[in-house]
């Protein structure tokens, strides 16, 4: 079973420019979360989507937005860059399905992309 | 709001030694999930062990184990034999029961290098 792809690996925007960025997640997971990792704030969540609806959202401006389609690939867009949007952004996958079950479920990572703001 | 701390931003340990990552979080809650990851230096984050908090017994797999404290609010991570291969960042991650979602939140890391 492929594992979660993301693409591009990496990327370089400058401050303004809008970017998005990919995750198709494991075949038959419908969950798909976003992390953004940086060296000082660590890994923190972005959001998560399950069924194309998005189910939660960290502490991030409104410049950080997401969609998922039926297949489960999911996207995340950040607008209008800044400097401090430059990190590693995880999506993870799982298998998720109703009630507290699932919450222990694993969730497997992708490699990342790499953005760098300049 | 739930919080995650590792205290040891570096270990090391010597190939085939024990070593021991320590994790203390905070939460009000009583039904949560605990986890380690390991993300090597590729990045790919991957599940090393987990632990619901309402089990008592530790949670082990293969050469790794868990001493899980809930009235302290501790849970470290134990490497038994130590390879090469388990050089890399080790996250502690916390997710609540509670909410059904994938809110993980994750500590800031400890690098583990193993020595040869």
């Amino acid at each position: 079973k492929a594992g979660v792809t993301q693409t591009p690996r990496y990327l370089i925007k400058t401050r303004g420019q809008q970017v998005t960025l990919s995750c198709s997640p494991i075949s038959g997971h419908r969950s798909v979360s976003w992390y953004q990792q940086t060296p000082g704030q660590g890994l923190q969540f972005l959001f998560e989507y399950f069924s194309e609806t998005q189910r939660n959202k960290g502490n991030f401006p409104g410049r950080f937005s997401g969609r998922q389609f039926s297949n489960s690939r999911s996207e995340m867009n950040v607008s209008t860059l800044e400097l401090g949007d430059s990190a590693l952004y995880l999506c993870a996958s799982s298998f998720r399905a109703s009630g507290r079950a699932s919450v222990g479920n694993e969730q497997f990572f992708g490699p990342g992309t790499r953005l760098t703001v300049l | 709001a739930q919080t995650v701390t590792q205290s040891q931003p570096e270990m090391s340990v010597q190939e085939a030694e024990t070593v021991t990552l320590s994790c203390t979080y905070d939460t009000s809650e009583s039904d949560y999930y605990l986890f380690w990851y390991k993300q090597p230096p590729s990045r790919q984050m991957i599940l090393v062990i987990r632990q619901e908090a309402y089990k008592q017994q530790n949670a082990t797999e293969n050469r790794f184990s868990v001493n899980f404290q809930k009235a302290a609010k501790s849970f470290s991570l134990k490497i038994s034999d130590s390879q090469l291969g388990d050089a890399a960042m080790y996250f502690c991650a916390y997710r609540s029961a509670r909410y059904n979602n994938n809110d993980m939140r994750f500590g800031a890391g400890t690098r583990l290098t193993v020595k040869p």
